[in-house]
């Protein structure tokens, strides 16, 4: 089956700043990449995805790459503000199954 | 409506009592999930309901007891639940296979 890894487990930032998190997954079959944003008390909420065709994606601050060689993928945010602050999954979906595989989340935290 | 409406917000219950948790969408989505959150951890699949028939059981206790009464409706029954059951119970729904939208759960606690 599919297994995701994602670093750092834990982000700190400044106001202002980049955060990338990173994941690799192993089945290279693969093909659906989502991340999540999960806030306090709420459920995860899916913030961005990218497809095994595609190298990169943009949505506003958000930014996701794919390398499909190296079976790795990370979300990009740019001018971090308070309230990116959140934990956030990455996922791959297998190439044989439609459910994901979550990565174990990173806890971020943007300081004003 | 783009979101998923989970019913009740927080629930105690004791280890003899009988609950249940209740999800709905108006997406038309026809997949439907329940996910299990302990806290600080990813969330664990535990039934999926396609086209209204459950198509996967992620080998879940029989004290949690799934439902589907139609396309909109997804509920999970709850019996004799132990202690370690206490999480966050997730519902989602996906239009084919990709893209979850997740209600924002269930805070369960059993005493």
């Amino acid at each position: 089956g599919e297994n995701v890894e994602q670093h750092p487990s834990t982000l700190s930032v400044q106001e202002g700043d980049s955060a990338v998190i990173k994941c690799t997954y192993s089945d290279s079959a693969s093909n659906y990449f989502p991340w999540y944003k999960q806030e306090l008390g709420k459920g995860p909420q899916l913030i961005i995805d990218i497809r095994s065709n595609v190298g990169e994606k943009k949505d506003q601050r958000i930014a996701v790459t794919l390398n499909k060689t190296a079976k790795h993928f990370s979300l990009h945010i740019t001018e971090t503000q308070p309230e990116d602050s959140a934990v956030y999954f990455c996922a791959a979906n297998g190439g044989g199954s439609y459910i994901p595989t979550f990565g174990r989340g990173t806890s971020l935290i943007v300081h004003p | 409506d783009t979101e998923v409406t989970q019913t009740p917000k927080h629930l105690v219950m004791g280890m003899t009592n009988k609950k249940s948790l209740k999800c709905e969408q108006h997406m038309g989505h026809r997949a439907m999930y329940w996910y299990k959150q302990k806290a600080k951890k990813p969330p664990e699949l535990m039934f999926v309901y396609s086209y209204e028939k459950l198509s996967i059981n992620e080998s879940v206790p029989s004290r949690f007891s799934p439902e589907c009464p139609n396309s909109s409706l997804l509920n999970l029954h709850l019996h004799a639940l132990q202690p370690e059951d206490s999480a966050l119970y997730l519902c989602a729904s996906s239009p084919d296979r990709e893209g979850y939208t997740f209600g924002s759960g269930t805070r369960l606690t059993v005493v």
